[in-house]
């Protein structure tokens, strides 16, 4: 099975910062790698797709990108609305793995 | 715009079977572009992969939850289902239904909080 390492587990900024999640995966995954944004008793909402392909709707200051077995999430100036708990997820062979979250709280 | 419904008992006993449906609404189940899913999130933890099932029938289901997960598709009522045997309450679990495109979840259901306890 595939592992998925996500770091920091918590995370605390301001207003303005610039914030990078990380996820690894423990074997090759290509690019298959999903960001989802989770805010108390709401579903996921997908953010990025593909490692780094912004889901139609999702604010440009959102991007993903890849680095092997290596992907990070990266909220260029983070807003009010964007506090809440980030997963990674990754495809391989039908199926899914999702990393453990990272919560974004206000610093 | 695709909406998903999950329904389904809160309560289920322990060693009973769990059985949650996803009613699919703005499209078709039967499309080739959509694939079907299950993930679940116990109160207060992460997200977990349940399986999937994919245009033609196909299912693929998480190798720790394998020998107790079933995933169905009912076209002639567009939806989909989770059947999860010999339930403990390790499963209580919110559980959620998605739409599958390029190996992410596109659209979701609320969530259907589901409690194992006699």
């Amino acid at each position: 099975d595939i592992q998925m390492t996500q770091s920091p587990s918590t995370l605390s900024a301001s207003v303005g910062d610039r914030v990078t999640i990380t996820c690894r995966a423990s074997q090759s995954i290509s690019s298959w790698l999903a960001w989802y944004q989770q805010k108390p008793g709401k579903a996921p909402k997908l953010l990025i797709y593909e490692a780094s392909s912004l889901e139609s709707g999702v604010p440009s200051r959102f991007s993903g990108s890849a680095s092997g077995t290596e992907f990070t999430l990266t909220i260029s100036s983070l807003q009010p609305d964007d506090f809440a708990t980030y997963y990674c997820q990754q495809y391989d062979s039908y199926t899914w793995t999702f990393g453990q979250g990272t919560k974004v709280e206000i610093k | 715009q695709l909406q998903l419904q999950e329904s389904g008992p809160g309560l289920v006993k322990p060693s009973e079977t769990l059985s949650l449906t996803c009613t699919v609404s703005g499209g078709s189940i039967s499309s080739s572009s959509y694939h079907w899913g299950w993930i679940r999130q116990p109160p207060g933890k992460g997200l977990e992969w349940i399986g999937s099932i994919y245009y033609g029938g196909s299912t693929y289901y998480s190798p720790s939850l394998k020998s107790r997960v079933t995933i169905s598709v009912d076209t002639s009522k567009n939806q989909f289902s989770l059947n999860l045997s010999s339930v403990t309450a390790a499963d209580t679990a919110v559980y959620y239904c998605a739409m599958v495109r390029g190996g992410a979840g596109r659209y979701w259901g609320q969530g259907t909080l589901v409690t194992v306890s006699s």
